[in-house]
């Protein structure tokens, strides 16, 4: 199975609102609504942000919202703080019953 | 609130099997909602799902990785483990044990152990 497709990195200043891709396929995020989105500081396990596309699991910043269309899904991260500088990570459901991940976006707020 | 604490030899030479094991505390693996999962991270790269065993012992795997790989479930022990074969130095990483809900998400991570493969 191939990797989700994110971009290598992005970046915003404070107070803006940034986007981040995840491009599969048919099999995977366009034909299912289970892509969930992690966040990692460096050093530290990933920690979910965002599952089945848009919900929020308690206790995380609703700054943080998903979305999909067709074969990609969305993070966006409204009023950026510093903290939120990290690693994200996106990931989907397939039709092999198994699970995927995207590569990874470095995340910098300038 | 559910913990989980994997276990297992920081150094494996290659050739060689490494094995994991994954503790849960405040859950319970036998819950019907979950599936037990193993997450890697090489150094400096992406996270790679591995795969999952449910509490039955029914279990899916990364294509890529499954003619070397099993994995099984001890409801009495509340563990479930990780058994990688053949090992090669691209198996280096930080391993994750993780909670799939509805193997659909990862709602909760150990903290992660590093495992090299060197001679």
């Amino acid at each position: 199975q191939s990797a989700l497709t994110q971009p290598a990195s992005v970046s915003g200043s404070p107070g803006q609102s940034i986007t981040i891709s995840c491009t599969g396929t048919s099999s995977d995020v366009g034909g299912y609504n289970y892509v969930s989105w992690y966040q990692q500081h460096p050093g530290k396990a990933p920690k979910l942000m965002i599952y089945d596309v848009s919900n929020r699991p308690s206790g995380v910043s609703n700054r943080f919202s998903g979305s999909k269309s067709d074969n990609t899904a969305s993070l966006t991260i409204s009023g950026l703080q510093a903290e939120d500088e990290a690693d994200y990570y996106c990931s989907s459901y397939t039709s092999s019953t198994t699970l995927v991940f995207g590569g990874g976006t470095k995340l910098t707020v300038l | 609130q559910v913990q989980l604490q994997e276990a297992g030899p920081g150094l494996v030479k290659p050739s060689e099997t490494l094995s994991l094991i994954c503790t849960v505390s405040g859950g319970s693996v036998s819950s019907g909602s979950y599936y037990w999962s193993w997450i890697r991270q090489p150094p400096g790269k992406g996270l790679e799902w591995i795969g999952y065993v449910y509490y039955t012992g029914g279990t899916n795997y990364n294509p890529s990785l499954k003619s070397r790989l099993s994995m099984s479930v001890d409801t009495s022990k509340n563990q479930f483990s990780l058994k990688l074969i053949s090992v090669t130095a691209a198996d280096t990483a930080v391993y994750y044990c993780a909670r799939a809900q509805w193997g659909r998400w990862f709602d909760a991570w150990g903290q992660g152990t590093v495992v090299t493969v060197s001679s």
